[in-house]
């Protein structure tokens, strides 16, 4: 099947400071990307969804100042978060379609682990 | 009401035994249903989909939907040790590729 991966797999960082987290479709071009922010015990939240060459779209609550996805090319999309706070911990988990998939081939990546403190 | 409910477990069941998962959903124009295996601290995992109502088995796996009742399952004949994760129920419209997920039951398989 289709691999995305994420990098990196867990980062620690500083109140205040920003994170740049990366998701990459490995051997297909990804027309689509999304990124879903999963607490502990709590289902995964979509968060935006991303298209190459475009501006994200943002689910509502989500502030898109403070989550900057960037989806510059078919293969890679970024999700920065500025000035993170503690309560930004959380799982961050991006998704992949391609153009020629079903509706239902969404490929995950593993995720990455974001602690602020 | 929350658009898709599924009891988080956690389900403990010894090896070789059948496993029943569950998730309703209140929205009527889903019509893709999908489950994902995800382990600790790991994306999920599709396992297998289902469009509107039916049965669709992969080996082991029998998903069932049933939109009368906005119900779907998810069965595991012969458990394995190896099946111990949590398993997330998804679902989405026709023409849309947004997921909605259910919060995930996880699921223990003793030895």
């Amino acid at each position: 099947g289709a691999v995305v991966s994420q990098h990196p797999s867990w980062v620690i960082c500083k109140s205040g400071t920003s994170v740049k987290i990366e998701c990459r479709s490995l051997d297909f071009q990804a027309t689509t990307m999304f990124w879903y922010r999963q607490f502990p015990k709590q289902s995964l939240m979509l968060m935006a969804t991303s298209n190459e060459g475009s501006k994200a779209t943002y689910e509502q609550g989500v502030e898109k100042d403070k989550f900057l996805i960037n989806h510059a090319s078919l293969t890679l999309s970024t999700l920065t978060v500025t000035s993170a706070h503690p309560e930004d911990s959380s799982f961050y988990i991006c998704s992949a379609i391609s153009g020629a998939g079903g509706q239902y081939e969404q490929y995950f990546g593993p995720g990455t682990r974001l602690t602020v403190t | 009401q929350k658009e898709v409910e599924q009891d988080p477990g956690p389900l403990s069941v010894p090896e070789g035994a059948i496993v029943s998962l569950n998730c309703t959903y209140s929205n009527s124009a889903f019509q893709y249903f999908m489950w994902y295996r995800q382990y600790s601290r790991k994306g999920p995992e599709l396992l297998m989909y289902t469009y509107s109502s039916g049965n669709k088995e992969d080996g082991r796996f029998t998903a069932q939907v049933d939109k009368s009742s906005k119900y779907i399952s998810l069965f595991i004949r012969d458990s394995q040790p190896s099946d111990s994760a949590t398993y997330l129920c998804a679902m989405t419209g026709a023409g849309s590729y947004q997921l909605t997920f259910g919060k995930g039951t996880k699921l223990s398989v003793i030895p």
